[in-house]
């Protein structure tokens, strides 16, 4: 159950796209299942749920959120940068009965 | 509207014990598996375990094997966590959330702090 590897941290200025990816292995990311999520956390709250099975939008989320996968590394696009998307952000995946987190990736708009 | 509202936290010393619950409402608790995620303060999300309906089967992450119980009371709407044989590395605030599919959980509580500390 090693951590999916996510980037620290990504900046950008409102009104651009950034892309944060997440690489794991042939167990997670990988696996033929398709079973990655994303999750989006603000300081001091619970995390709120993005994306499931790599690029289903969840009720309610913004078109500008979007996942994809290739191989062993997903991705999620934000476009249209807004200073509500300053926050944390976790890429999941699904191996075997489990879930994989990745480390998280802070978002900063700058 | 769906709620979940976790308790039982608080102040433990090393090889302690504790029971966290989880009090759903505004949906039909028993036709949802459940999972517990923890957060280690200034660190990421960890997965702790997860119930399928009825409560069987469970699973559990590798670090909480053996120490932690998960279980549920479907006529209470309630999930539960007994963690046992509890260490420092066991500090965290500890959500529950509603299982959709695969690593996808749409809905968590506010979560609850456990501190272990001597």
């Amino acid at each position: 159950q090693s951590a999916l590897t996510q980037p620290a941290s990504v900046s950008a200025s409102p009104g651009q796209s950034i892309t944060i990816s997440c690489t794991g292995t042939s167990y997670d990311v990988g696996n033929s299942w398709n079973y990655v999520s994303w999750y989006q956390q603000h300081p001091g709250k619970a995390p709120k749920l993005l994306i499931s099975e790599v690029n289903q939008r969840a009720s309610g989320v913004s078109l500008r959120f979007s996942g994809s996968k290739s191989g062993n590394t997903a991705s999620l696009t934000i476009s249209g940068l807004q200073t509500g998307d300053e926050a944390d952000y976790y890429c999941c995946s699904y191996g075997h009965h489990d879930w994989v987190f990745g480390g998280g990736t802070k978002v900063t708009v700058l | 509207e769906v709620q979940l509202v976790e308790s039982g936290g608080g102040f433990v010393q090393p090889g302690g014990s504790l029971r966290l619950t989880c009090v759903a409402s505004g949906f039909t608790f028993s036709r949802y598996e459940m999972n517990w995620v923890r957060q280690a303060p200034g660190k990421g999300l960890e997965w702790v375990a997860f119930t399928s309906t009825g409560g069987y089967p469970t699973y559990y992450a590798d670090s909480v094997r053996g120490r932690f119980t998960i279980s549920r009371d479907d006529a209470e709407n309630s999930l539960f966590l007994q963690m046992d044989s509890l260490s420092v590395e066991d500090t965290a605030v500890y959500f529950c959330a509603r299982d959709t599919f695969r690593a996808a959980a749409d809905y968590w509580g506010q979560g609850t702090l456990v501190t272990v500390s001597s």
